[in-house]
């Protein structure tokens, strides 16, 4: 079965850390692009960074409000995706999704399997 | 990066059409993508590349676009497909967005 699993959520307090991990099994992990997605409580979706495959450049690109302050790293060997979470916001406050690039959907940028989520809530 | 824009709400009866829009200045280059979000769950992809739709997903799902719109089209609403809708794109620099998301009711 093809999964997608996130862990690491929690309460931080402003300013704090935190690393998310996202592990996935059922699929070749190394092969895909992988990105997180995140929704603030009765919100919308917001793309937060994406990492490509070691094959394609293994680069990362991030979204405004998260650069220089988030970093996403991935573990081929541990089929495990990462977000390190640093100087966080009480604005950073979301569910965070891990998800896949174009795996199903080949020369696409289809989010195409998604995790379920895992809730951040930075507050003093 | 650029803007996509969705009507927040859309409301329709069951049997009926339901047409979601999504505006942005630069879907005439770059592909849309629409995701179906029921509350409490992830979202889930049904169309991709402006009209095709992935396997599993009902034929009463269907995408269009023209010019700097792209259109989610729901077929003979049924109540399971009460839910928020999101369109996505992105840019060639890398950079992917969603639009703000519509809330469709079935009346």
């Amino acid at each position: 079965e093809v999964q997608l699993v996130e862990s690491g959520g929690g309460l931080v307090k402003p300013g704090g850390s935190l690393r998310l991990s996202c592990a996935a099994s059922g699929f070749t992990f190394s092969n895909a692009w992988m990105s997180w997605v995140r929704q603030a409580p009765g919100k919308g979706l917001e793309w937060v960074g994406r990492i490509k495959s070691k094959t394609d450049g293994g680069t990362t690109d991030y979204a405004a409000p998260v650069k220089g302050r988030f970093t996403i790293s991935r573990d081929d060997s541990k089929n495990t995706l990462y977000l390190q979470m640093n100087s966080l916001k009480t604005e950073d406050t979301a569910v965070y999704y891990c998800t896949t690039i174009s795996y199903y959907y080949d020369s696409s940028d289809a989010f195409d399997i998604w995790g379920q989520g895992t809730m951040v809530t930075v507050s003093s | 990066s650029y803007e996509l824009t969705q009507p927040p709400s859309v409301s329709v009866s069951p049997g009926q059409t339901a047409r979601i829009t999504c505006s942005g200045d630069a879907l005439p280059k770059q592909y849309a993508y629409w995701y179906q979000q029921k509350p409490g769950q992830a979202p889930v992809l049904v169309i991709y590349k402006d009209s095709e739709r992935p396997s599993g997903i009902p034929e009463r799902f269907s995408g269009s676009s023209s010019g700097t719109t792209v259109t989610l089209t729901i077929s003979g609403v049924q109540a399971e497909d009460e839910a928020d809708y999101y369109c996505q794109s992105a840019d060639s620099s890398g950079t992917y967005m969603f639009g703000g998301g519509t809330k469709l009711t079935v009346l």
